[in-house]
């Protein structure tokens, strides 16, 4: 079935510095939207892209999504402690009429104070 | 709204039980999912509904596994015979928008199965 490729699996960053996961399809999507994830909680969604090229800010991060559609990443400026968690993207595709949406790999974010 | 809701939180069962999970969609949402999540295959989704009707059940692992949605309120996730490859978190999600729209999860089912 489709796949999404996520990486890095983890990363760990002293606080204070940018961080950036990447998401990977080898099918066009429908959409991207991304999730985090804390530690023993779970999914919250952060937000939707749809159109091929989108960038969207919700204060330190930064959301972007390929010109071909394939593609994605989130960009965290200046870690804090409370971006600590695993963030997934969420592809749709498009299969026989119905719309299917599938998580990545996630990527385990540790920040270092 | 009180979002979604899950029962249990926890669950210790024996390998060979029969094991039930709950969930209440938020009023209004028309798809509910069922996803699972292991350290070793991360978030499955396992089935989803609309209206009430099943739409995939691909990912549904084997016959063991049963879900149901009798009304617009309220599923249920059912194993029999559960096996202890089985632990893991069950995740319940609702949405309006169906799979373009943004999921809304309950806080998850852990079953432990011994």
């Amino acid at each position: 079935g489709q796949q999404v490729m996520q990486i890095p699996q983890y990363q760990h960053v002293q606080e204070g510095e940018d961080f950036t996961t990447y998401c990977n399809s080898s099918t066009t999507l429908s959409n991207i939207q991304w999730y985090k994830q804390r530690p023993g909680g779970h999914p919250v969604f952060l937000i939707q892209l749809v159109k091929s090229g989108e960038v969207k800010k919700q204060k330190r991060l930064t959301f972007q999504f390929g010109e071909a559609k394939k593609n994605s990443s989130l960009h965290i400026t200046a870690t804090q402690t409370t971006d600590v968690g695993t963030y997934f993207c969420a592809a749709t595709f498009t299969t026989g009429g119905y719309q299917k949406v599938t998580f990545g790999t996630g990527t385990k974010l540790q920040v270092i104070p | 709204d009180a979002g979604v809701i899950q029962s249990p939180r926890h669950e210790v069962t024996e390998m060979g039980q029969e094991v039930t999970l709950r969930c209440k969609p938020i009023s209004g949402h028309d798809y509910l999912f069922w996803y699972r999540q292991t350290m070793m295959r991360g978030l499955e989704l396992l089935i989803y509904f609309n209206n009430n009707v099943p739409i995939d059940d691909s990912g549904m692992p084997e016959d063991r596994f049963s879900a149901k949605m009798p009304n617009a309120s309220f599923s249920t996730l059912k194993i029999q015979p559960s096996e202890p490859r089985d632990s893991a978190v069950y995740f319940c999600a609702s949405s309006l928008l169906g799979d373009t729209g943004e999921l809304f999860f309950g806080e998850g089912s852990r079953l432990t199965v011994l």
